[in-house]
């Protein structure tokens, strides 16, 4: 099975100022299969980024998805207060599908 | 519009087998292209994929969970329904039913784009 590692646990961010998560897997990943997720407190999962890169309907240019292989990045760009939030990663391979343990964003 | 809809009972004894429904609607899940996968999240934790059916019945289960897991659906009643064997407390969670599509190219490809509310479930004697 393959395991996502997110990083950092907690990240702190001013209003205004970018924010860089990062989900390191432990086999490599096709980047067509790797999702991000956006939840906030309460509510379920919200679908940002899928295929790595491409994102979702409805979504915010403010976010985008980068990386190959066993590392990627979501990318938050101007953080703004709506964007606190536990956000996840999740990949889909042979053996099933795995999510991070999520990094939470605290916005300062 | 798509929705989904988690059901079943809150509360739960260990040794006890857990049936929740997925009511969908807005789509037909004989439809080429779709499934629906369960997912839960223990309280206060991480998301945890349980398992995943597709429009032509194929299903795909965790590895770790994969003895304890029947996932099935019902075509004509837009139901999916999970059950989940030996209940223990460690299974207490909210459980969420979503919506994968399937068709390459399409928007959302291979990722869950639409999610039920969640069910909560607690596995106490």
């Amino acid at each position: 099975e393959i395991v996502l590692t997110q990083s950092p646990d907690t990240l702190s961010v001013s209003l205004g100022e970018g924010a860089t998560l990062s989900c390191r897997a432990s086999q490599s990943v096709s980047i067509t299969y790797l999702a991000w997720y956006q939840q906030k407190v309460g509510q379920a999962p919200r679908l940002l980024i899928y295929g790595g890169s491409r994102r979702a309907p409805g979504i915010t240019d403010r976010f985008s998805g980068s990386g190959s292989g066993t590392d990627f990045t979501l990318t938050i760009a101007r953080v703004e207060p709506d964007d606190s939030a536990v956000y996840y990663c999740q990949q889909y391979a042979h053996d099933g599908r795995t999510f991070g343990q999520g990094t939470k964003v605290e916005i300062k | 519009q798509i929705t989904l809809k988690e059901s079943g009972p809150t509360l739960v004894k260990p040794t006890q087998t857990l049936t929740l429904n997925c009511t969908v609607s807005g789509f037909s899940l004989s439809t080429s292209g779709v499934a629906v996968g369960w997912i839960r999240q223990p309280p206060g934790k991480a998301l945890e994929w349980l398992a995943l059916i597709y429009w032509d019945d194929d299903k795909r289960y965790s590895p770790s969970l994969r003895s304890r897991l029947t996932i099935a659906k019902d075509t004509s009643k837009n139901l999916v329904v999970l059950t989940m064997s030996n209940m223990d407390p460690g299974d207490t969670a909210t459980y969420y039913c979503a919506h994968l599509p399937l068709v390459p190219g399409a928007a959302s490809y291979d990722a869950f784009d639409i999610w039920g509310q969640g069910t909560m479930v607690t596995v106490s004697s």
